[in-house]
C-alpha cells in the first residue's frame, strides 16, 4: 500500500540547536516533494520544494534533501527559534498535475 | 493580494442538513483545491479544478459530496445530506499556471455536525 510516514511523536528541541525531521514514502515515485508549515488554526504554508533530481535544496536556515533510493526527506532547520514551533507538513505530487498526498506531519517545540 | 478566502470560518450544524462551504482562489491562479484535515486522516486531497474544470474528484468520499466551480473567482464544496463523520477543518487552495507547484492555502472552515 501507499504511505507517507513522518514522526508521529512531537520533536522538542533548545534553541540554536539543529531540528531534523524525517518523512518517508513507499509505493510513491513523486516528481517533487514539498515541506510546509502549520500554526493551530491556520492553513499550511508552503516552504521549499525539490526535485526528484535534486539531492539538497536550501533556503536561509531551512535545507531539505530527497533520497529516491531511500525514499525519505529529511527536513533540518539550523539554529531553530521558539518562533519555529509549529506542525511541518510533508507533501509528494502522487498524480498528474499538481496533485499532493500530505504526510500527518510532525510538531516541532523550540524550548527557550 | 488578499489570500484565498474561505466562508464560513466555523460552520455548526445537526445531522441531515446541507452544508455548503466557499472559496475565493487569489486573482490569477487557474488551479482550486479542496482540502480536509481531520486528527485520524491528516490532510487529503478531494478534488481539485484546472481553469474551473474538475480534473481529479478521486478523493471525494461518497456522493453527499459535491464540488463547483462556475468561474474563475469562486468555489463551492457542499455536503448533503451531513453526517458526524464529516466533521473537520475544510481548506480551499490554489495555485498559479506557472508556480503550479506552490499551493496557497485558505485559513479553512472548521465543520461541526452535531
Amino acid at each position: 500500500s501507499q504511505k507517507i510516514e513522518q514522526n508521529s511523536e512531537a520533536l522538542n528541541i533548545q534553541e540554536g540547536k539543529t531540528a531534523t525531521l524525517t518523512c518517508n514514502y513507499t509505493n510513491y515515485s513523486p516528481a517533487y516533494l514539498q515541506w510546509y508549515r502549520q500554526d493551530p488554526g491556520r492553513g499550511p504554508v508552503f516552504l521549499l520544494l525539490i526535485r526528484e533530481n535534486e539531492k539538497e535544496k536550501r533556503k536561509e536556515r531551512l535545507k531539505v534533501t530527497f533520497d529516491t533510493t531511500l525514499k525519505q526527506s529529511l527536513f533540518h532547520i539550523t539554529a531553530s527559534q521558539p518562533a519555529d514551533s509549529a506542525t511541518y507538513l510533508c507533501a509528494l505530487n502522487t498524480g498528474g498535475g499538481n496533485k499532493l498526498t500530505f504526510g500527518t506531519g510532525t510538531q516541532l517545540k523550540v524550548e527557550l | 493580494d488578499a489570500g484565498v478566502i474561505q466562508s464560513p470560518r466555523h460552520e455548526v450544524t445537526e445531522m441531515g442538513q446541507e452544508v455548503t462551504l466557499r472559496c475565493k482562489p487569489i486573482s490569477g491562479h487557474d488551479y482550486l483545491f479542496w482540502y480536509r484535515q481531520t486528527m485520524m486522516r491528516g490532510l487529503e486531497l478531494l478534488i481539485y479544478f484546472n481553469n474551473n474544470v474538475p480534473i481529479d474528484d478521486s478523493g471525494m468520499p461518497e456522493d453527499r459530496f459535491s464540488a463547483k466551480m462556475p468561474n474563475a473567482s469562486f468555489s463551492t464544496l457542499k455536503i448533503q445530506p451531513s453526517e458526524p463523520r464529516d466533521s473537520a477543518v475544510y481548506f480551499c487552495a490554489s495555485s498559479t499556471g506557472t508556480d503550479q507547484e506552490t499551493q496557497y492555502f485558505g485559513p479553512g472552515t472548521r465543520l461541526l455536525v452535531l
